[in-house]
């Protein structure tokens, strides 16, 4: 299956620092990578989808100006978390699909964000 | 709406069998996912079905019923390894995945 690396896996950072996620494709190229979030004891939540060389796709609820992903490359997203707060404090994971039918699934290994 | 039914936790001993039903109701069908996830790591899959049938991968095989928007992964000679929440999900018309919220399955000894 496809590698995803995401950097850094953990970071604690104060309340109003901005904090970058990286998310690396590293077999594959990825025209579109997701961005998800989980809190403790519950399901994914999808935050955004990134797509190479435009703007992401944000979903319902989540502020692009607070979470901004930049796709530069086939093989690199990244999400800053901007003026970051103790309730953005959550499990962070990037994932891409490849396969004709997007029938694969592969997911970063995640980063944990605390902020105090 | 849209929404994937799961149960919240289970238990069940090592050696034996256990099956985690997953009941759906999506716009749409593309196919619906197993992922395992252990306690702070990313979700890594399991299965993909997308017709109605069983598939078997091992000591896991996943189950589904398009008609009954139903799904079940069973997993058996149960390890304690195996201890972890499992993750369905259902892949909307809009190519979307849909999650449910996990059932995280207690294997004791």
């Amino acid at each position: 299956g496809a590698v995803v690396s995401q950097h850094p896996s953990r970071v604690i950072c104060k309340s109003g620092t901005s904090v970058k996620i990286e998310c690396r494709s590293l077999d594959f190229q990825a025209t579109t990578m997701f961005w998800y979030r989980q809190f403790p004891k519950k399901s994914l939540m999808l935050m955004a989808t990134s797509n190479e060389g435009s703007k992401a796709t944000y979903e319902q609820g989540v502020e692009k100006d607070k979470f901004l992903i930049n796709h530069a490359s086939l093989t690199l997203s990244t999400l800053t978390v901007t003026s970051a707060h103790p309730e953005d404090s959550s499990f962070y994971i990037c994932s891409i699909r490849v396969g004709d039918a997007y029938n694969e699934q592969f997911f970063g290994p995640g980063t944990r964000l605390t902020v105090l | 709406g849209q929404n994937i039914d799961q149960p919240t936790e289970m238990t069940a001993t090592e050696g034996a069998i256990v099956q985690i039903n997953c009941t759906y109701q999506t716009s749409g069908f593309n196919g619906l996912f197993w992922y395992q996830q252990h306690a702070g790591e990313a979700p890594t899959f399991l299965s993909y079905n997308v017709l109605d049938g069983l598939e078997e991968k091992g000591r896991f095989s996943s189950f589904l019923s398009r008609s009954k928007g139903y799904s079940y992964l069973l997993l058996k000679e149960l390890q304690m390894k195996d201890s972890a929440s499992y993750l369905c999900a259902v892949m909307d018309s809009n190519y979307q995945l849909i999650w449910g919220a996990g059932t995280k399955l207690i294997i004791k000894p």
